[in-house]
């Protein structure tokens, strides 16, 4: 199975930062990646696919990029709706495979 | 706009069953690819399987292999996991997912929570 290795698992951040969520996998997926944000009780919502392009109707203040192991999520300017947990999720090979969970705190 | 409404709230005991629905309206069901993810009580996302109705071969998490089933019913555009054997170690609200032609989760279901208690 593919590992993705996600880092940090917490973040400490204040609306209006930029901040930087990475994922590595344990093997190249070429570009199959996708980042979610969950929130508390509720089903997880796609933000980015194919590792940098973003889901339609979402803000350009979401981000991604990497291929092969090495990916980000940037938030360019933190906003109050974006204190979420992030994952991502390797859909190149079975199992597809979740990072184990960055929580966006607020600072 | 594609939605998954999920079965509701299940408890169980411990050797027993459970079967999850997931209905979907709109989007192309059969073609479609759907997830099934679980999530335990504060924990992550974890991918326990998928499958492609028209394909109607299901693919499972090794781990769980034996223990899930997942089919689909193209007729009502329903897809169904049931985990058997039900362990403590179970309880968790699993979700649906799908995508078109896709297996990243485009669309997710509300979730069914399934604890498992003696």
């Amino acid at each position: 199975d593919i590992q993705m290795t996600q880092s940090p698992s917490t973040l400490s951040a204040s609306v209006g930062d930029r901040v930087t969520i990475t994922c590595r996998a344990s093997q190249s997926i070429s570009s199959w990646l996708a980042w979610y944000q969950q929130k508390p009780g509720k089903a997880p919502n796609l933000l980015i696919y194919e590792a940098s392009t973003l889901e339609s109707g979402l803000p350009s203040r979401f981000s991604g990029s990497g291929s092969g192991t090495e990916f980000t999520l940037t938030i360019s300017s933190l906003q109050p709706d974006d204190f979420a947990t992030y994952y991502c999720q390797q859909y190149d090979s079975f199992p597809y495979t979740f990072g184990q969970g960055t929580k966006l705190e607020i600072k | 706009q594609v939605q998954l409404v999920q079965s509701g709230a299940e408890v169980k005991k411990p050797g027993s069953s459970v079967k999850v629905s997931c209905k979907a309206s709109g989007g192309s069901f059969s073609t479609d690819a759907i997830s099934w993810v679980r999530q335990a009580p504060g924990q992550g996302l974890e991918w326990i399987g998928g499958i492609i109705p028209l394909l109607e071969t299901a693919h499972y998490t090794q781990k769980f292999q034996g223990r899930l089933t997942i089919t689909a019913d193209e007729s009502t555009s329903t897809a169904y996991l049931e985990v058997n054997s039900l362990r403590f170690e179970d309880t968790a609200v699993y979700f649906c997912a799908r995508g078109t032609n896709t297996w990243r989760g485009e669309n997710w279901g509300q979730g069914t929570r399934v604890t498992v208690t003696s």
